[in-house]
């Protein structure tokens, strides 16, 4: 079946740590999208990217670096210039088209100790 | 993309209608409404979207105003594992840009 695949599930980092979160989709889909949600709130966004080799920064792209090399790969790194990562993270992609619908993962939890 | 405006939470019996609405005054003629939900700790997850007509399936209904400048999405059995947030969000998917997303509406069912 086709979808989206986050890893880790749950992570923890030590501060001052770079960590890597990875999304893989295997459903031929050219936008990819990075969300940060905190408890309680709703999905900020991260990057995003519309092709391979192509990426745009979001709301709260501080702090965060992206790669778009394949395009069914969309690997989110948090470095540590981020000062408040513990948060739940969300991948998604869209096909092009106008009556495409989103696609989401199932979610990283990352908990900074 | 358009911004859209939803009521922070509701309440909803169990076995009664839900009525959500959500506010897309700004919306462009080519943006189509989408409905998701998230359940705790998940993804969210698609519901259903439309242009202009009102659309039916087998989890809900969506009924957009003639204008278009709003929607209502209807759960109309609700059920305790409808308990979620439920975003309405507007985009044209042929032409991808930033996909925002509100603060969506917490739905509370209860027996």
């Amino acid at each position: 079946d086709g979808g989206i695949t986050q890893s880790p599930k749950y992570l923890f980092r030590k501060e001052g740590q770079n960590v890597t979160l990875s999304c893989e989709q295997n459903l031929n889909h050219d936008a990819m999208y990075w969300y940060r949600q905190d408890p309680g709130q709703g999905l900020r966004l991260i990057y995003y990217s519309q092709i391979v080799n192509d990426f745009q920064k979001g709301d709260i792209a501080e702090g965060y670096s992206v790669s778009r090399e394949k395009k069914e790969s969309f690997p989110l790194t948090v470095t540590s210039a981020q000062k408040n990562p513990t948060a739940f993270y969300l991948c998604a992609s869209i096909r092009d088209g106008a009556r495409n619908t989103i696609y989401f993962g199932e979610g990283s939890w990352l908990t900074v100790v | 993309d358009a911004k859209t405006t939803q009521p922070t939470s509701m309440d909803c019996a169990e076995g009664r209608a839900a009525n959500l609405p959500c506010n897309h005054s700004t919306i462009s003629g080519n943006e189509y409404v989408y409905w998701y939900r998230q359940i705790h700790s998940q993804g969210p997850q698609y519901i259903i979207h439309g242009l202009k007509n009102n659309e039916t399936n087998e989890m809900a209904s969506l009924i957009i105003t003639e204008d278009r400048k709003s929607s209502t999405l209807i759960l109309p059995h609700a059920t305790l594992r409808d308990t979620a947030v439920y975003y309405c969000i507007v985009h044209n998917a042929g032409n991808n840009r930033k996909l925002i997303w509100g603060l969506g509406t917490s739905l509370g069912v209860n027996p």
